[in-house]
């Protein structure tokens, strides 16, 4: 399996506060990747990072940002958390153009 | 806009018979095409890959067809077990520019014993 860790793998937050999630990896993959995976969308492209500290948005990137300081981490925070951010969240790690993406085993965020 | 499209939510298929997924795409970037499967509480797990330049890559009972000019995706599983049951979601990537995967809503696939 690809190393990756997702951290932490639930959490329950309150409407207003800040969360960040962690995804680490020992692969030394170049790509990172965040999604959401919601009933009825599938997996949503948040944030990624073709390396360090080059980041775009995907396709539903509001209300988030994230950060890449070094290559193995990869933080996706949610500045201040809605109801509409419960969601589970998947980090991803590929090497590039023409190969797969590795998931981890993703994040349960519930905003009450 | 959603660049995949995954038009079935659900299929039933009979354990040993054929189980088709379909996909389809809008982007004419997309050059890399994957399939991924997944169980309840864990992560996409990949499955098979084609790139543009084939019509066809095989792995064992999984094969995925691609149909360039209709802009459509297929994967076949041949023959179907229960352990089959998941949801299989399509994805696809453009190797030009900064490198991204656009993933379908997914297809739950049962197969029944």
């Amino acid at each position: 399996d690809a190393g990756i860790t997702q951290s932490p793998r639930h959490k329950v937050t309150e409407t207003g506060t800040p969360v960040t999630l962690r995804c680490h990896q020992t692969e030394n993959h170049r790509y990172m990747y965040w999604y959401r995976q919601d009933p009825g969308h599938g997996l949503r492209l948040i944030h990624y990072s073709y390396g360090v500290k080059d980041t775009d948005k995907g396709e539903v990137s509001d209300g988030y940002s994230v950060s890449r300081s070094k290559t193995e981490d990869f933080l996706l925070t949610l500045e201040s958390a809605t109801s509409s951010q419960t969601s589970v969240y998947f980090c991803a790690i590929s090497r590039g153009p023409n190969t797969e993406a590795f998931f981890g085993q993703g994040t349960r965020l519930t905003v009450v | 806009d959603q660049q995949v499209k995954q038009n079935s939510p659900s299929l039933s298929v009979q354990e040993g018979r054929i189980s088709i997924l379909n996909c389809d795409y809008t982007n004419s970037m997309f050059d890399y095409f994957l399939w991924y499967k997944k169980y309840p509480a864990e992560g996409p797990t990949f499955l098979i890959s084609i790139s543009s330049i084939k019509d066809k890559n095989e792995d064992g009972r999984f094969t995925v067809f691609l149909n360039k000019s209709a802009k459509h995706l297929s994967l076949h599983i041949v023959p179907s077990q229960p352990g089959d049951s998941a949801v299989y979601f399509c994805a696809a990537s453009a190797t030009s520019g900064t490198y991204k995967y656009i993933f379908g809503t997914g297809t739950r696939l049962k197969v029944l014993a």
